[in-house]
């Protein structure tokens, strides 16, 4: 199947401390979406990007799909304990394929 | 938003046995269903498409006749593992979407095979 990568697989910071996690795509994605997992829990969306070089934020979280629509990233700002979990993209082949995800874990 | 649920949550079956995995599509027909399996610590990685009234569409190396898939109507697809083996515990997850707009999981079946 199609393969989204997503780097970096894990990411330790403190609490405040800024976090990024990138997605990238050997083909065009008509969209991409990203999802974050809490630990025991299933994938909750949390923002689909659809434009060349969309920019979408969410109030500390900052999304953006890259000019050529085949790579994407998720910046949190001063991160907090409640944005601990594994964060995933999707990118839409016409069907979602899932990146190998980032898990995020916070230090207070 | 879709609203689906998935049962059980949890099973545990002998090795050898037949599990039967249902995700429900409350309120929200859809044409297509997907099946995921994750592993421990590990990303979604998409079984299989279900299609209702028509046969699933599987990955590349997915197994079709250990993986039954069966999407009799708008609100309902099944998953069946035949005769599973301990590598075959992992967890299980369906999804609903609507064409490009997001997709909406169940809460996942984990599946243990002793």
């Amino acid at each position: 199947g199609q393969q989204v990568m997503q780097i970096p697989q894990y990411q330790h910071v403190q609490e405040g401390e800024d976090f990024t996690t990138y997605c990238n795509s050997s083909t065009t994605l008509s969209n991409i979406q990203w999802y974050k997992q809490r630990p025991g829990g299933h994938p909750v969306f949390l923002i689909q990007l659809v434009k060349s070089g969309e920019v979408k934020k969410q109030k500390r979280l900052t999304f953006q799909f890259g000019e050529a629509k085949k790579n994407s990233s998720l910046h949190i700002t001063a991160t907090q304990t409640t944005d601990v979990g594994t964060y995933f993209c999707a990118g839409n082949f016409n069907k979602f394929y899932f990146g190998s995800g980032t898990k995020l874990n916070v230090k207070p | 938003g879709a609203v689906v649920s998935q049962h059980p949550s949890r099973v545990i079956c002998k090795s050898g046995t037949s599990v039967k995995i249902e995700c429900r599509s409350l309120d929200f027909q859809a044409t297509t269903m997907f099946w995921y399996r994750q592993f421990p610590k590990k990303s979604l990685m998409l079984m299989a498409t279900s299609n209702e009234g028509s046969k699933a569409t599987y990955e590349q190396g997915v197994e079709k006749d250990k993986f039954l898939i069966n999407h009799a109507s708008l609100t309902l697809s099944t998953l069946t593992v035949t005769s599973a083996h301990p590598e075959d515990s992992s967890f299980y997850i369906c999804s609903v979407t609507g064409g490009n707009t997001e997709a909406f999981f169940g809460q996942g079946t984990r599946l243990t095979v002793v």
